[in-house]
This record gives structure tokens, sequence and C-alpha cells, in this order.
């Protein structure tokens, strides 16, 4: 059974990087052509927000409005895939996800529990 | 702005069956069968509960169904159980760069 733990820390001073990990249990990120590999955040109180998606051969996907601050890497090594989001703001203070959606659907049959980092000073 | 317009609130009481709908546009819902439903409850993760418009992933209840007419999707619940009380989430994909949105989403509460 596939598993996934974000990790990380929980408080982001404003302008500096956020920095998240996840790490994947039960599926070799490296020749797991089923899933790619992503990040959903979801603030206080509202919706679901898809942030950006990595493949299994490196191949990134970001949402346009946070295109110019976000960078999503895996670690073959490590089996562990990170999220780094530069020069944030309160707005960025949410719960994120990682997640494993469908090459083809999109569908995200896998989601971690989720960690909820604050942005503030 | 969600990509994708949920009500904001559907209600029903138990035994009844409610529909919550998705409407995106002929770029994304319409043009691929590709949407998906998830259902959250407070201070948990989304759960899929429909994939491809109308799959059920293995252990969820029948009760759950999916289905899509042009470019708006719709879950319909039927039998309604207070544990169905939660968040329900629609998503799509849309296009190769940006594969993945979401709708605003819908609070259920089973009266």
């Amino acid at each position: 059974q596939l598993q996934l733990q974000e990790s990380g820390p929980g408080l982001v001073k404003p302008s500096e990087t956020l920095s998240l990990t996840c790490t994947v249990s039960g599926a070799s990120i490296s020749s797991s052509s089923n899933h790619y590999w992503g990040w959903i955040r979801q603030p206080p109180g509202k919706g679901l927000e898809w942030i950006g998606t990595i493949s299994y051969s490196g191949t990134t996907y970001y949402t346009p409005s946070l295109k110019s601050r976000l960078t999503i890497s895996i670690d073959m090594s490590r089996n562990q895939f990170s999220l780094n989001l530069s020069s944030v703001t309160a707005a960025d203070t949410a719960v994120y996800y990682c997640a494993t959606p469908n090459p083809y659907s999109s569908s995200i049959h896998y989601w971690g529990q989720g960690t909820l980092v604050t942005v503030s000073a | 702005q969600s990509a994708l317009t949920q009500p904001a609130s559907v209600s029903g009481s138990p035994g009844q069956s409610t529909i919550i709908s998705c409407t995106g546009t002929s770029s994304d819902v319409g043009a691929y069968n590709y949407v998906s439903w998830y259902q959250q409850h407070p201070g948990k993760a989304p759960k899929l509960i429909i994939y491809d418009v109308s799959g059920r992933p293995s252990g969820v209840s029948n009760r759950f169904s999916g289905s899509k007419s042009g470019s708006t999707a719709s879950l319909t619940i039927s039998g309604l159980q207070a544990e169905d009380e939660a968040d329900y989430y629609c998503s799509s994909y849309a296009t190769s760069s940006t594969p993945v949105v979401f709708g605003g989403g819908t609070k259920l509460t089973v009266l």
C-alpha cells in the first residue's frame, strides 16, 4: 500500500522559503509509471489548490500563479520529492498535502495526511 | 476563483439522495472523461470517491455515483447517512501544462 508523509517546518517567516519533503513508502518513485508526484494546498477554511506535479522522469508542471516562486524536485535515492516555495507571504499559509496525481487522468488516489505551514514573523 | 464551479452547500435528510454539480468548460470537464470527486471530513485529507467520471475506487460505497453531461459533472449520493456530512470537491484534467483543476468545494449537510 502506497503511503505518503509530509515533513518540514510548521512556521516560516515572510519573504523566506517554504521547504517541504514527502517521503514515499510502498512504491519506488523511480519505477512507478502509474504515478506522478504532486503538491496540493488548502488555506484555512478554503478549498483545494493544485500547486504542481513532477513526473518520474523529472518533468515538472506548475500552477501559473506560483510558477515564478516554485520548485518541485525528486530525490530517488531517498524515495522522496520536495517542494520549495520562495518569497512567501501570509497568503501562503495553508495545509500542504503531497499526493499522487495519475499521469493520464490526474485523479489522486493517495494523499499524505497534510502539514500546516504558517507564514508569520 | 476556482476553475470549476460547485454550489457552496447542499443538504438532505437521511435516506434521501442529493446531487452536487461541477461546471467547467469545453477545455476541461467537457473535453475529457477525467473528472474526479473527493470527500473531505474536517481535519482530514481528501479521499478519492469517484475517478474518470464514474469509476469507484475499491472500498467506496456504491451509494456514491458520478456522471457527466457536456461541461457539467455530477456526484449523486443516495441513501444519505450522517457520515456523508463532509466537504466534496470535484477536479478535472485540464491541459498538459495545468493537469489538475479543482472546484471550490461543496459542504454537504445531512439534516
